[in-house]
């Protein structure tokens, strides 16, 4: 196990609703990423989060929106719910050191449902 | 790698043999990437990296291949156990180092 935490694990939503998935990253960690994964298909970056502050934002429309606390804890807030919204969502949590690459370890998902 | 959406690539091993995952990249200057094993309904989990310095490192049972000159890398799996069995993705971070870009993925299935 990784250490990092999401809630919640399922989650089943109507379009044009609002969302809000919540992700605690491992002890020790900086950053955290969100990643839209749909079925069958690989993770696809959505953001990340370094020092409460967005740090890079992949291919997704403004109503994909986070934060980050000072705890390093974040959130992924979906806002207009689309049906092809449907999909895992999932966190990763890593050590920002300058100038190196670092890996991400993933947390187990929030299964979003749009119906 | 990219996305090869549903239809993920399938390897087939039997239990005990060794298993070999391949990755292709297209980024020269690319100097890190990570393997992910991602069991069904749960989150991708870290398995190995390697960086670009090196060509070959060496885990408990896993054995990653880097060749910068054809852009390749694989995956060796030791004496498959039914509990590898999973979908398997390369990935690599961008120059920035904050994005993962994911390979399209390849299912393996042992069988007992």
């Amino acid at each position: 196990e990784t250490g990092v935490t999401q809630s919640p694990t399922h989650l089943i939503k109507t379009r044009g609703q609002q969302v809000t998935l919540r992700c605690s990253s491992q002890s020790g960690h900086n950053t955290v990423s969100w990643y839209q994964q749909a079925l069958g298909q690989g993770p696809q970056f959505i953001f990340q989060y370094y020092r409460e502050e967005e740090n890079g934002r992949g291919n997704f429309p403004p109503r994909f929106s986070g934060l980050q606390f000072p705890n390093y804890s974040s959130e992924l807030n979906v806002n207009a719910l689309e049906l092809d919204d449907s999909a895992l969502y999932l966190c990763a949590s890593s050590l920002a050191l300058a100038g190196v690459k670092d890996t991400q370890y993933f947390g187990p998902g929030t299964r979003l449902t749009v119906l | 790698g990219e996305n090869v959406g549903l239809h993920l690539p399938t390897l087939s091993v039997q239990e005990g043999d060794n298993s070999i995952i391949n990755c292709a990249y297209s980024n020269s200057a690319s100097d890190y990437f990570i393997w992910y094993k991602q069991e069904s309904g749960k989150g991708p989990q870290f398995i190995i990296d390697i960086r670009s310095n090196m060509d070959k490192r060496q885990g408990q049972r896993v054995t990653v291949l880097l060749n910068k000159t054809v852009k390749h890398l694989s995956l060796q799996i030791a004496a498959t156990q039914p509990g590898d069995s999973a979908v398997y993705f390369c990935a690599e971070p961008n120059n920035a180092g904050n994005m993962l870009t994911f390979g399209g993925g390849t299912r393996l299935m042992v069988k007992p």
